[in-house]
């Protein structure tokens, strides 16, 4: 079945360590995104990407890299300068660049530093 | 910018009730418009949209008009079941440069048996 898959589920990081989480796709999109929701705030746009080997910053990006190596991948990995990453990150895909298209969404990974 | 506003605070009702949630947008251009349904501990699920003014998207009982004169995509379902209760996200895209989808800070639905 077609579908995003993200991995881990459940991460579990301490302060100052880096952490990847994983976004894989076999819908054949071109474009992926990386969203992070927290209580009352709705979902924040961190990167996304339209291509393989390029990407953008969203709205809040400080503290998180990206990578676009195959057009299947979109890891994200939170590194030690976000201050705050204790979310909920959902991963998504989109084919194209039409308005039209909806996106697909994986399970999300809910990350917790301790 | 683009940016999509969505009716403050959860809402809770009896089954077999009237539900709306009132979603409002700011867009260059003609967006296209979606209505996502998400259940606890999961991802985001599209559940209607709507791509030009005066369409109406429906599924699984629920519908939402885009009416471009008021800039509106309210949801809204007739009889509404405990399986409805979940988090609700209203989100256009217009398109333009980088496609990006924007979405409103969503509302809780509770449904009381």
């Amino acid at each position: 079945d077609g579908g995003i898959t993200q991995s881990p589920k459940y991460l579990f990081r301490k302060e100052g360590q880096n952490v990847t989480l994983s976004c894989e796709q076999n819908l054949n999109h071109d474009a992926m995104y990386w969203y992070r929701q927290d209580p009352g705030q709705g979902l924040r746009l961190i990167y996304y990407s339209q291509i393989v080997n390029d990407f953008q910053k969203g709205d809040i990006a400080e503290g998180y890299s990206v990578s676009r190596e195959k057009k299947e991948s979109f890891p994200l990995t939170v590194t030690s300068a976000q201050k705050n990453p204790t979310a909920f990150y959902l991963c998504a895909s989109r084919t194209g660049t039409y308005k039209n298209t909806e996106a697909f969404f994986g399970q999300g990974t809910r990350l917790t530093v301790v | 910018g683009n940016s999509v506003t969505q009716m403050e605070g959860p809402v809770t009702l009896s089954e077999e009730a009237f539900l709306t949630i009132n979603c409002t947008y700011t867009a260059t251009g003609y967006p296209s418009l979606f209505w996502y349904v998400q259940y606890p501990g999961e991802g985001l699920q599209l559940l209607l949209k709507a791509t030009k003014a005066d369409d109406k998207g429906s599924n699984k009982g629920f519908e939402a008009t885009y009416r471009k004169e008021t800039t509106s995509f309210h949801l809204e379902k007739g009889s509404v079941q405990v399986s409805d209760s979940a988090v609700y996200f209203c989100a256009l895209s217009d398109g333009e440069g980088n496609n990006r989808l924007a979405f409103g800070k969503g509302n809780q639905v509770v449904v009381i048996p």
